[in-house]
């Protein structure tokens, strides 16, 4: 089982642009959820993913969006990307029991 | 409001001597706590639940619900513990979250 897999794993970007992140979940996992973790702080909830529909919002803004396929594997796209935006996105599945958080997507904007 | 908070961002011992990790939580409704951990170059891995009451790699953490705390202790620390340690809450509320602390860095001195 190859647990939750994440790309790319590193990714460099201007401020302006927008960056898609991918994630597959855990086989046997239904539900994906997205958290930011910027230096030196602990992972913050951006959002969870369940039937392909966005079950809750952390205080993120709209710019951050995502999506999730029938597959159950998962996208989170920014836009208008910002210096701020520079962080570790992780990707967590789930299902009755706890979660399995991936490596991560390390996201530089410069 | 649901907040964790870890008041140590660093703690250094020296190896065999005791280890206590702290965590404090803000929640209205019945606590679910877990302690996480990010070994040098891996991901974010489970470490213990409150509710499995176990024991993993010698640490232990009892819920107290009078001083709203969870903290995380080994009676003899080992190099092999140094490692970042995340205390976070889980809430069930639509979604399953994971609300974190910011994280202590614990470095076991030989």
């Amino acid at each position: 089982d190859a647990g939750v897999t994440q790309s790319p794993t590193h990714l460099i970007k201007t401020r302006g642009q927008q960056v898609t992140l991918r994630c597959s979940p855990k086989s046997g996992h239904d539900t994906v959820s997205w958290y930011q973790q910027a230096l030196g702080q602990g992972p913050q909830f951006i959002f969870q993913y369940y039937e392909e529909e966005e079950r809750q919002r952390g205080n993120f803004p709209d710019r951050f969006s995502g999506h999730q396929f029938p597959n159950y594997s998962s996208e989170l796209n920014v836009n208008a990307l910002l210096l701020g935006d520079s962080a570790l996105y992780l990707c967590a599945s789930s299902s009755y029991y706890g979660y399995t958080f991936g490596s991560g997507t390390r996201l530089t904007v410069v | 409001a649901q907040r964790v908070t870890q008041p140590e961002k660093l703690l250094s011992v020296f190896k065999g001597a005791p280890v206590e990790l702290k965590c404090n939580y803000s929640y209205s409704g019945s606590p679910e706590l877990f302690w996480y951990v990010q070994y040098s170059r891996q991901r974010l891995q489970l470490l213990l639940r409150h509710i499995s009451r176990e024991s993993i790699k010698g640490f232990t953490a009892d819920l107290n619900k009078g001083e709203t705390s969870f903290h995380l202790k080994k009676p003899f620390a080992q190099e092999e513990d140094s490692a970042m340690y995340y205390c976070a809450l889980y809430i069930i509320q639509g979604a399953q979250k994971l609300v974190f602390g910011q994280g202590t860095r614990l470095t076991i001195n030989p």
